[in-house]
């Protein structure tokens, strides 16, 4: 019954290391999100994704590189990860259209060590 | 200046209280506005909509002043369980804008 998924929920990890985070949604929402929310709580767009294609892509380092296999999924690579991607990423879904709405994912909090 | 300003709280009330939460944003081309809220380690889910004639959704009304670039939420008869961050959401063109939330602790 889960709208938005995601895994891992936790990752822990050394500086340097390359990580994925899968982001699933059925609720057969057009657009996908990701988010970073970091220490201070700011909630802050990183991506966005229309039917598998880029829309928005705000300043976020290239080692942040995410996928769309299909309209369901938007994953989240990150190579070479540093101390300050530390931080929890939500993944989000909106309807199609006027429709403002944004579902989010239950978060997966990265640790970089 | 950030787009969106709020007041980071935290907000501590006593059960049965009236809190309002103010909220400006800084870009006057901005279409639509929400308040979402956000508990302890969780994802943040849409509270309500913010309507320009004002909106109301049980014990809690929103406000939206155009032309102050302001934004209230009023809740009435606080909760133990309306503890939780209410982050003001502005949204222009296709991004949403989450401003840094009030943290508001309803006390017993």
């Amino acid at each position: 019954d889960t709208a938005v998924s995601q895994t891992p929920k936790y990752l822990v990890t050394q500086m340097g290391n390359d990580k994925s985070i899968k982001c699933e949604q059925n609720l057969g929402h057009d657009t996908m999100y990701w988010y970073k929310q970091d220490s201070k709580k700011f909630l802050k767009i990183m991506f966005s994704y229309n039917n598998k294609e880029l829309i928005i892509n705000e300043t976020v380092p290239n080692r942040f590189s995410p996928k769309s296999p299909d309209k369901a999924h938007l994953n989240l690579h990150i190579n070479s990860l540093e101390l300050g991607d530390s931080a929890v990423y939500f993944c989000a879904s909106k309807e199609g259209g006027y429709l403002d709405t944004q579902y989010f994912g239950p978060g997966t909090r990265l640790t970089v060590l | 200046r950030k787009e969106v300003e709020q007041d980071p709280g935290p907000f501590n009330v006593p059960e049965g209280a009236t809190v309002a939460f103010n909220c400006t944003y800084s870009n006057s081309a901005s279409q639509s506005f929400f308040w979402y809220r956000q508990d302890c380690r969780k994802e943040p889910k849409l509270l309500m909509s913010v309507y320009s004639s004002g909106n109301e959704d049980g014990r809690f009304t929103a406000q939206l002043n155009r032309a102050s670039q302001y934004i209230s939420l009023l809740i009435r008869d606080s909760k133990l369980s309306d503890s939780a961050t209410y982050l003001c959401v502005v949204k222009r063109n296709t991004p949403l804008v989450f401003g840094k939330g009030t943290r508001l602790s309803v006390i017993a």
